[in-house]
């Protein structure tokens, strides 16, 4: 159990509608990072949020978007969901923003978007 | 911008046989490396990082990797395989962010 904690586990839904990922990172973890993980583009950064703000940005559409909270859990939201949005989204956290920490990635989120 | 290369997408073992999985990164500056596992139906399991220091880097369930600058390789060895290894393994490096950068994974068979 990597302590990072993602709802829901497995998630089906129709073209054209919006979801909600959900994640709590582990405890003390300031850092949060959200993958996608597809048979055909393999793991892609999506974004990274440091105590509540964008920190970088990788290959996120602009359906899609996501945020920190206070209490540093993050939710990634995804809208006008296609076919090819169906994936495992990853995720993680790391304790602070140095390049030599461990990331801890949580289960996954299994979207299926029919 | 950083890359990292696995080669060979398929490795099949035998049970008690070498494990090597290879690894190449690309890279303006020293980055930091790593290996996850993903075993079927799972998250990222981190088995071994390498950040400064030792290039012959220990990690959990008898894996190890060594850094080589000259080479641009960080390959992943366990001088024995076990059944229980078989699932998907992942490279990846971090640099001046610390968001990781993921080869494209290579899936471990091992068969009796």
């Amino acid at each position: 159990d990597s302590g990072v904690t993602q709802t829901p586990k497995h998630l089906i839904t129709a073209t054209g509608q919006r979801v909600t990922l959900r994640c709590s990172p582990r405890s003390g973890d300031l850092s949060v990072y959200w993958y996608q993980q597809s048979l055909d583009q393999g793991l892609q950064f999506l974004i990274q949020y440091y105590n509540g703000e964008e920190r970088a940005k990788g290959n996120i559409l602009e359906r899609f978007s996501a945020q920190q909270f206070p209490d540093l859990h993050s939710e990634l939201n995804l809208s006008s969901l296609e076919l090819g949005d169906s994936a495992l989204y990853f995720c993680a956290s790391s304790e602070s923003l140095s390049s030599g920490n461990t990331i801890y990635f949580g289960e996954g989120s299994w979207l299926t978007v029919v | 911008a950083q890359s990292v290369t696995q080669l060979g997408s398929h490795v099949s073992v035998s049970e008690g046989a070498l494990v090597l999985l290879r690894c190449n990164y690309s890279s303006s500056v020293p980055p930091y490396l790593f290996w996850y596992v993903q075993y079927p139906n799972q998250g990222l399991q981190l088995l071994l990082k390498y950040t400064t220091g030792a290039t012959l880097v220990k990690g959990i369930n008898g894996f190890e990797a060594e850094f080589k600058k000259s080479e641009t390789s960080f390959h992943l060895t366990k001088p024995s395989a076990h059944m229980s290894d078989a699932a998907e393994y992942f490279c990846a490096a971090s640099g001046t962010a610390s968001k990781l950068t993921f080869g494209t994974g290579t899936r471990l068979q091992v068969t009796l």
